[in-house]
C-alpha cells in the first residue's frame, strides 16, 4: 500500500514562530487533506488540497502531486495552535474503493 | 461543516465485556467510517459503513469483533466485542460531506479504557 511519511516527527516553537511541516507519499494520489487533532483528541480537517494552493489565515498549504509531497505553513504561531497535524492521502483500488491512509503525524508543541 | 455527535464520549470497561458506540449524523450520507487510534499513534481504518448493505473491514479487522450497524443514512453503530486492554483506543467515526467535496470530517471520539 501507499506509503505516508511526516516530518518532523516532534516540532517545539515559541509563539510567533513559523513553521514548515512536510507530508512526503509514495504514490499517486486522488487527494490530500491536512488534519489538526486537538489535545482533548477533536480532529478538524484543516485543508482539502488534491494540488496547488490555499491559505485559511495564518495556515496556508501546498501540494506538488507531480512530485508527491505536501507543505502546511504555520505563521505566527500561537499556543492553540498545538497538537497533532496529520496528512491523510485518498487513494482508489481495483478491488477496493477509495481509502484515506494517514501519516504518523507531527506532534507540534507551540510554548508562550 | 458536518456536527457529528458521537457517545459515550469516554468509558472504562471491564474484560471479556462489549461496548456499542453511536454516530448521529445531521444530514444524509453515503458511506460512514470507523476509525480507531491506538494510543500515541495514527489513524487506522477498521471498516465502512455502507446502508443496506454489510460494512466493508479492513485487514486486520473482522466482523465477530468489530460489527457494526447501519439502519439509515444519519446513524451508525460500532461494536467493540469481547474486549481486552488491547482495545484500548480511541474510536472515530467520520463522514464525507457533498459540500465541500471531498473533505473528511470527525466525530468527536470515543475514549475507551479496558481494564
Amino acid at each position: 500500500g501507499i506509503q505516508v511519511e511526516q516530518s518532523p516527527p516532534d516540532l517545539i516553537l515559541q509563539e510567533g514562530a513559523n513553521s514548515t511541516l512536510r507530508c512526503n507519499f509514495s504514490d499517486s494520489v486522488n487527494n490530500l487533506q491536512w488534519f489538526h487533532q486537538n489535545p482533548w483528541g477533536q480532529l478538524i480537517n484543516l485543508f482539502y488540497i488534491p494540488s496547488g494552493t490555499k491559505q485559511n489565515g495564518r495556515l496556508s498549504a501546498t501540494t506538488v502531486a507531480t512530485e508527491r509531497y505536501s507543505l502546511l505553513y504555520i505563521s505566527s504561531s500561537q499556543t492553540t495552535d498545538s497538537g497533532v497535524y496529520f496528512c491523510a492521502v485518498e487513494t482508489s483500488g481495483e478491488t477496493s474503493g477509495s481509502r484515506l491512509t494517514f501519516g504518523e503525524g507531527t506532534q507540534l508543541t507551540v510554548n508562550p | 461543516s458536518a456536527v457529528i455527535s458521537q457517545k459515550p464520549s469516554r468509558d472504562i470497561c471491564q474484560r471479556g465485556t462489549s461496548l456499542t458506540i453511536q454516530c448521529q449524523v445531521d444530514s444524509q450520507v453515503t458511506m460512514m467510517f470507523w476509525y480507531r487510534q491506538q494510543p500515541g499513534q495514527s489513524l487506522t481504518l477498521i471498516a465502512t459503513a455502507n446502508q443496506g448493505s454489510e460494512a466493508t473491514y479492513e485487514s486486520g479487522f473482522v466482523i465477530d469483533k468489530f460489527p457494526i450497524s447501519r439502519p439509515n443514512l444519519t446513524f451508525s453503530t460500532l461494536t467493540v466485542s469481547n474486549m481486552s486492554p488491547e482495545d484500548s483506543s480511541i474510536y472515530l467515526c467520520s463522514v464525507y460531506r457533498v459540500l465541500p467535496p471531498g473533505k473528511l470530517f470527525f466525530g468527536s471520539g470515543t475514549q475507551l479504557s479496558v481494564l
